[in-house]
């Protein structure tokens, strides 16, 4: 199975850019790269997700590599209501998503 | 969490008694799942459904059993609860076209917390 290799944690300041790595270096031709966050005591909620392109939507950018081994989740103005834990997740046609231990963001005012 | 109720939300229940979570969705969706998140674990799935009575098992289905007998309803089981299965447990649910697809985004549910003492 593909597997993500994100960092335990990271801090930003409020109202500047946050970006988030997320590394699949044995991501296949059809695995779609997703993200999702968990607020504390909430259930995850989906960010953004991508499979060869840079994507954009209203709460985030998701910059992915030419060769698609990393790809970088773009928080363009943190906010305190933006520390959660981000999952970068690799989900294959079969529909296996799996979770790894995700990067907890941290917001300071 | 529009679309997708789980219930109970809270429950303490003792050793080797049955426990039965539901999720009840509104949205039609195909696809609905069961995740357990555990401190250090994070969330790991443990039985999906891609249909009405069409459930398969995930990495850690030991000790759980599903039943959806209708497209809004997905039940875990628990039929003796251990102590190892006090978590967090999450439904999610998926909407698929025609065909399974990657790129199908899960909507979760807001969880049930389980103690079992």
């Amino acid at each position: 199975d593909a597997k993500t290799t994100q960092p335990n944690s990271m801090e930003s300041n409020e109202e500047e850019p946050v970006h988030l790595p997320c590394n699949h270096s044995t991501i296949s031709g059809t695995d779609y790269i997703h993200w999702y966050r968990q607020l504390p005591s909430q259930g995850p909620e989906y960010v953004i997700h991508g499979l060869t392109s840079n994507v954009n939507n209203r709460m985030a950018s998701l910059a992915i590599a030419e060769d698609r081994k990393s790809s970088t989740l773009i928080l363009h103005r943190a906010t305190l209501r933006d520390a959660a834990v981000y999952y970068c997740i690799l989900r294959d046609v079969n529909n296996d998503m799996r979770f790894g231990a995700g990067t907890r963001l941290t917001v300071k005012p | 969490d529009a679309g997708i109720t789980q219930s109970p939300r809270h429950k303490v229940t003792e050793t080797g008694t049955p426990v039965t979570l539901r999720c009840h969705q509104t949205e039609n969706h195909r696809y609905m799942y069961w995740y357990r998140q555990d401190p250090g674990h994070g969330l790991r799935l443990i039985h999906y459904s891609y249909g009405v009575k069409d459930t398969d098992k995930g990495e850690v289905s030991d000790g759980y059993s599903v039943s959806r007998s209708k497209t809004e309803d997905f039940l875990l089981t628990l039929e003796s609860a251990t102590s190892s299965q006090t978590s967090v447990y999450f439904c999610a649910i998926s909407e698929s076209g025609r065909f399974p697809s990657g790129a199908n985004v899960l909507t979760f549910g807001a969880g049930s917390r389980l103690t079992v003492l």
